[in-house]
């Protein structure tokens, strides 16, 4: 079946600009991340949504971070007034709660990212 | 200190060779242990998954996990050209949510 998607491949900016990033989960999955892969650097933890719960945005950098989610389907993420740190590859990753041999896991399923370039 | 260290690599080895690949943490609470293998301009696949210490087989890939070290450690055996991407160990206190924690990678290339 169809991944994890994620919208734009790539985006190029300039300093100061707003950008939204899409993405489309798989379907059926309660659960969605985002995450931003700095180059050279771990994926860092950005929000969780969880079915109807109220996210956890604990990992926002900042203000000028957000991120929606309707129901358990497509979430956009927003960056206001970007800024050159602010360029990385950002992952979206789904998953449904499943039990995996010798405890419960949440196997996050990744989309291919989207590369920010702020100039 | 980081939670989680990573050699960054680049790791080079000829087609069949032995690869270990490795990571250690900070925190002993940590109870879940994942590799991720990734490709370039792709995401992260979970590879390997094991819940506290131990070892876990998959075809070529084994993971190992040393809570008495904070150590843990993916083996491929007869590698493959294939195999080129970057690992991510990844850790967590918990099987789901915002706890996971990734390392920075290390590159492999296999070469054939």
């Amino acid at each position: 079946g169809a991944g994890v998607s994620q919208s734009p491949s790539n985006k190029v900016t300039e300093k100061g600009k707003d950008v939204e990033l899409r993405c489309d989960p798989i379907s059926g999955h309660t659960a969605l991340y985002w995450y931003r892969q700095r180059l050279g650097q771990g994926l860092e933890f950005l929000i969780y949504f969880q079915g109807n719960s109220a996210p956890d945005k604990s990992g926002l950098p900042s203000d000028r971070f957000s991120a929606e989610r309707t129901g358990e389907s497509v979430s956009t993420l927003t960056i206001q007034r970007t800024q050159q740190e602010d360029s990385a590859v950002y992952l979206c990753a789904s998953s449904q709660y499943t039990l995996l041999g010798g405890g419960s896991t949440d196997t996050q399923y990744f989309g291919p990212g989207t590369r920010l370039t702020v100039l | 200190q980081k939670e989680v260290e990573q050699d960054p690599g680049p790791l080079s080895v000829p087609e069949g060779a032995i690869v270990s690949l490795n990571c250690t943490y900070s925190n002993s609470a940590f109870q879940y242990f994942m590799w991720y293998r990734q490709y370039s301009r792709k995401g992260p696949e979970l590879l390997m998954y094991t819940y506290s210490s131990g070892n876990k087989e998959d075809g070529r890939f084994t993971a190992q996990v040393d809570k008495s070290s904070k150590y843990i450690s993916l083996f491929i055996r007869d590698s493959q050209p294939s195999d080129s991407a970057t690992y991510l160990c990844a850790i967590s206190l918990r099987s789901y949510g915002q706890n996971f924690v990734f390392g920075p990678g290390t590159r492999l290339s296999v070469l054939p």
